[in-house]
């Protein structure tokens, strides 16, 4: 059975860089859509992106600008960096299995983690 | 402001049925599938329905989902204490080029 373990730091200050990084363990890598979710307290859930296993990426178009995803298929793992980080950023990160780029079927779900921007 | 529209509560009582609404537009729902969610108190979501009224194995058959033009519906029938959750409806948008989620209803067992 897949499962997703993430990490990364879980306070930043304004203007630094958050960097998250998300293993798969039990299946498969390639043929997958690796995908980052986030959630801001209390509100709903938002699409950040995501990353074939050949490295073809497509990002939500507001945080286009910031956002990087990539991945290391050596290892099975993806990571997100999302640089200029502000108080809006903070949110509880996720990171997903997808179907493929337009099919947001997300299962499973790595188990969160809050980041914290102040 | 999300894409997708729900309401941003609903509730029953055990053995009842209800129903959460997600509403969109032709670039979204009227031409994709929907996919919904569960997300148990501090907990990840859970896939809940798949392409637009399937069930992953292990969800019960009282879950069910449904479609029609740009709106689509979750159906929960014989309501439990455990059903209490946060239910998300999600879709791809063509114009947006991008994933969209509606704003999440949370569900309330009396």
């Amino acid at each position: 059975q897949v499962q997703l373990q993430q990490w990364g730091a879980g306070l930043l200050k304004p203007s630094e860089t958050l960097s998250l990084t998300c293993s798969v363990y039990g299946g498969s890598f390639s043929g997958y859509y690796w995908t980052w979710i986030r959630q801001p307290p209390g509100k709903g859930l938002e699409w950040i992106g995501g990353i074939n296993h050949f490295g073809s990426t497509n990002y939500n178009p507001s945080l286009k600008s910031r956002v990087t995803i990539s991945l290391d298929t050596s290892k099975n793992q993806f990571s997100l960096k999302l640089n200029s980080v502000t108080a809006a950023d903070t949110a509880v990160y996720y990171c997903a299995r997808g179907l493929k780029w337009n099919y947001p079927r997300f299962d499973p779900w790595g188990q969160g983690t809050l980041v914290t921007v102040s | 402001q999300s894409v997708l529209t729900q309401p941003p509560s609903a509730s029953g009582t055990p053995g009842q049925r209800v129903t959460v609404s997600c509403s969109g537009s032709s670039s979204n729902i009227g031409n994709n599938y929907v996919y919904w969610y569960q997300q148990l108190p501090g907990t990840a979501p859970k896939l809940l329905i798949d392409r637009n009224n399937q069930r992953p194995s292990g969800v019960p058959d009282r879950f069910s989902g449904s479609k029609s033009g740009t709106s689509a519906s979750l159906a929960i029938s014989g309501l439990r204490s455990e059903d209490e959750a946060d239910y998300h409806c999600v879709a791809w948008d063509d114009s947006l080029g991008g994933v969209v989620f509606g704003g999440g209803t949370k569900l309330t067992v009396l």
